[in-house]
């Protein structure tokens, strides 16, 4: 256990659905992250979040929407994804928004997209 | 932008034995940390070391900042060990390797 929960673990849906992904610290942490880790490839940072406020977007489609409504909670809403959208979406968080902070990872949500 | 290189990409081992991975990176780096992704997916933080040598438990991990790489050495395997292995950099923001997928049989 990390300290970083995530919910569903494992997510199915078609192409025009819409589904949100969430994100959970019990840390006590002020930057949370979500990263998405395909087959094959490195992972990849997508939004990174300080005191709820967003400060990356990492050339993230729109149909990936984050939302941050307090320092301990972070969604990821879905919409109209593509079927090469399917990958494992990760949170993660850190004390600071410091890249020398460790950053501790949830366990994933794993997405398939018919 | 710079490049984070993980070596080798996949590795068996028999269960006792030893492994060295190594991750190699482009430009200077203030952070690096490992990480072990266990096969359910989570990602466990293993070590920050932006330069030196630390040790926990069974596993140890040496950066040597001024040549850009860095080495993590796991002793007496486990099955518990298998999983794939990331270093990651920091280069605003992290960027990670492709990984060390490590299986290790009984």
């Amino acid at each position: 256990e990390t300290g970083v929960t995530q919910t569903p673990r494992h997510l199915v849906m078609g192409m025009t659905n819409k589904k949100s992904l969430k994100c959970e610290q019990h840390l006590g942490h002020n930057a949370m992250y979500w990263y998405k880790q395909s087959a094959k490839k490195p992972l990849e940072l997508m939004f990174v979040y300080n005191f709820k406020e967003q400060t990356e977007n990492n050339s993230v489609p729109s149909r990936f929407s984050p939302e941050c409504p307090n320092s301990s909670h972070l969604f990821l809403h879905l919409h109209t994804l593509q079927p090469e959208d399917s990958a494992l979406y990760l949170c993660a968080s850190s004390r600071d928004l410091d890249y020398q902070e460790t950053q501790y990872f949830g366990p994933g949500t794993r997405l398939l997209v018919l | 932008g710079i490049q984070v290189e993980q070596s080798p990409p996949d590795l068996i081992l028999q269960e006792g034995a030893n492994s060295t991975l190594r991750c190699n990176f482009s430009d200077s780096v203030n952070n690096l940390q490992w990480f072990h992704q266990n096969p359910w997916g989570q990602l466990i933080n293993l070590f920050y070391i932006p330069s030196g040598t630390k040790q926990n438990g069974r596993l140890s991990a040496t950066t040597v900042a001024t040549e850009r790489y860095s080495l993590l050495y796991i002793s007496s395997s486990q099955t518990t060990d298998s999983g794939v292995y990331f270093c990651a950099v920091e280069y605003t923001p992290l960027v990670f390797g492709k990984g060390t997928r490590l299986s290790v049989i009984a």
